[in-house]
């Protein structure tokens, strides 16, 4: 196993557009999350799924971010109509069903809206 | 949500130990304490953890004050690639969604 996968590793999009990003996470893992990260800040948590059900979300996750897990194995994250404020790193994490296990993190999708 | 608060940076020689603080005044029972390093242009990477006692393992040690109102990070012997930014986080149940702060840089001086 090689770990949670994020792809692409980079997207640069016009204002407006829409972007997906995608997460494979570590296989026997149920447990995955969402996070988003400005630059000199800690991840903000955005979203988590245990299996295919979308658990908890965020706040900070507005109508134009959705995201999905179907078959409970990867998940994707949409941007509708993407804003210059979302310009960030996005964290995909994963954990098995144990409690209080560590979570493995992807080395993230930086997007940058120009 | 409890919070934690570190300082922004701290500056350590080479092959020396290294402790790094938290302090989380307001955590409850049933916190565990979690410890995250980022290095650069990379996702967190799991440290430790610990509920009440200290912890170690083959990374770190994790010192909690008896009162659980804060808790230090020991890096027995920093190496150059232990320069990150650590982050310490409380954690209930299952979820991952607890406010993480800016966390500490860690500068190793060779």
């Amino acid at each position: 196993d090689t770990g949670v996968s994020q792809n692409p590793r980079h997207k640069i999009t016009k204002r407006g557009q829409n972007v997906t990003f995608r997460c494979d996470p570590i296989s026997e893992h149920n447990r995955l999350y969402w996070y988003r990260q400005t630059l000199g800040q800690g991840p903000e948590f955005l979203t988590y799924f245990q299996n295919e059900a979308q658990l908890e979300k965020s706040r900070l996750l507005s109508d134009r971010f959705s995201a999905e897990r179907p078959k409970g194995s990867f998940s994707t994250l949409e941007i509708q109509r993407t804003e210059q404020g979302d310009s960030a790193m996005y964290l995909c994490a994963s954990s098995s069903r144990q409690e209080n296990t560590e979570a493995f993190f992807g080395q993230g999708t930086r997007l940058t809206v120009v | 949500d409890a919070k934690t608060t570190q300082p922004n940076s701290m500056e350590s020689n080479e092959e020396e130990p290294v402790h790094l603080p938290c302090n989380h005044s307001t955590i409850s029972g049933t916190d565990y304490i979690h410890w995250y390093r980022q290095l650069p242009s990379q996702g967190p990477e799991y440290v430790i953890h610990g509920l009440t006692s200290n912890v170690n393992n083959r990374m770190a040690s994790l010192a909690i004050a008896e009162d659980r109102k804060s808790s230090t990070l020991i890096l027995h012997r920093a190496t150059l690639r232990d320069a990150a930014v650590y982050y310490c986080i409380l954690r209930f149940d299952s979820n991952y969604q607890l406010i993480w702060g800016a966390g500490t840089k860690l500068i190793i001086k060779p």
